[in-house]
């Protein structure tokens, strides 16, 4: 059974296109999170969700929308790619609030290449 | 603020040999701190944590660390490398008396593990 899982694997995408990632957790947790990892392997939350409130917003442009249809789902739409956002993303869970001291579940990753 | 470092970009240690994988950290006060292990193409996983009480950690696949509070060091260990243990480690911190910072995880910007045969 996959604990978090998130699709697509891989998406290329032109610069300007808008495109969405997805990312479910079927392990009961209350907070998820959505990480950058850039091609230096540095990795930075951009958000967090608990209980579908968000908790963390970091600076992030404002072409990144999270959206949190239940606790068990957090997607990522991003619009107008630019050369930029070619990166790793993942999706992460844990159990309680943010601020505990649960240790975080990571999906897959999405690896996003814009031409 | 809440910071952690990894000074060393890469270590590269012989199987069977112990091998060490430094962090320290910045925090105003007492942290949670956590060793995730990457491997590659995947998400990471996470591999023990420190909370309270004793100072030594242990957690998966043989790991542990050592907290220690005057040095601000959480260094991950393990008595004999295997050729598997190959991979990118994280180290991570919180402190929970951040006020809104301690919502934030903080990552290390890893150190690759080689282990040669």
């Amino acid at each position: 059974d996959t604990a978090v899982s998130q699709t697509p694997k891989y998406l290329v995408t032109q610069m300007g296109n808008d495109k969405s990632i997805k990312c479910e957790q079927n392990l009961g947790h209350d907070t998820m999170y959505w990480y950058k990892q850039d091609s230096k392997k540095f990795l930075k939350i951009m958000f967090s969700y608990n209980n579908k409130e968000l908790i963390i917003n970091e600076t992030v442009p404002n072409r990144f929308s999270p959206k949190s249809p239940d606790k068990a789902h957090l997607n990522l739409h991003i619009n107008s790619l630019e050369l930029g956002d070619s990166a790793v993303y993942f999706c992460a869970s844990s159990q309680g609030l943010p601020q505990s001291y649960n240790e975080q579940f990571f999906g897959p990753g999405t690896r996003l290449t814009v031409l | 603020a809440q910071s952690v470092a990894q000074p060393e970009d890469q270590v590269k240690v012989a199987e069977g040999n112990p091998l060490t994988v430094k962090c320290t950290y910045s925090v105003s006060g007492n942290p949670y701190l956590f060793w995730y292990v990457q491997y590659p193409n995947r998400g990471l996983q996470f591999l023990l944590k420190y909370i309270t009480g004793d100072n030594l950690v242990k957690g998966s696949y043989g790991f542990e660390a050592e907290f220690n509070k005057s040095q601000t060091s959480f260094h991950l260990k393990k008595p004999s490398a295997l050729v598997s243990d190959s991979a990118l480690y994280f180290c991570a911190v919180r402190d929970p008396h951040s006020g809104a910072g301690s919502y934030q995880l903080t990552f290390g910007k890893g150190t690759k593990l080689s282990v040669i045969p």
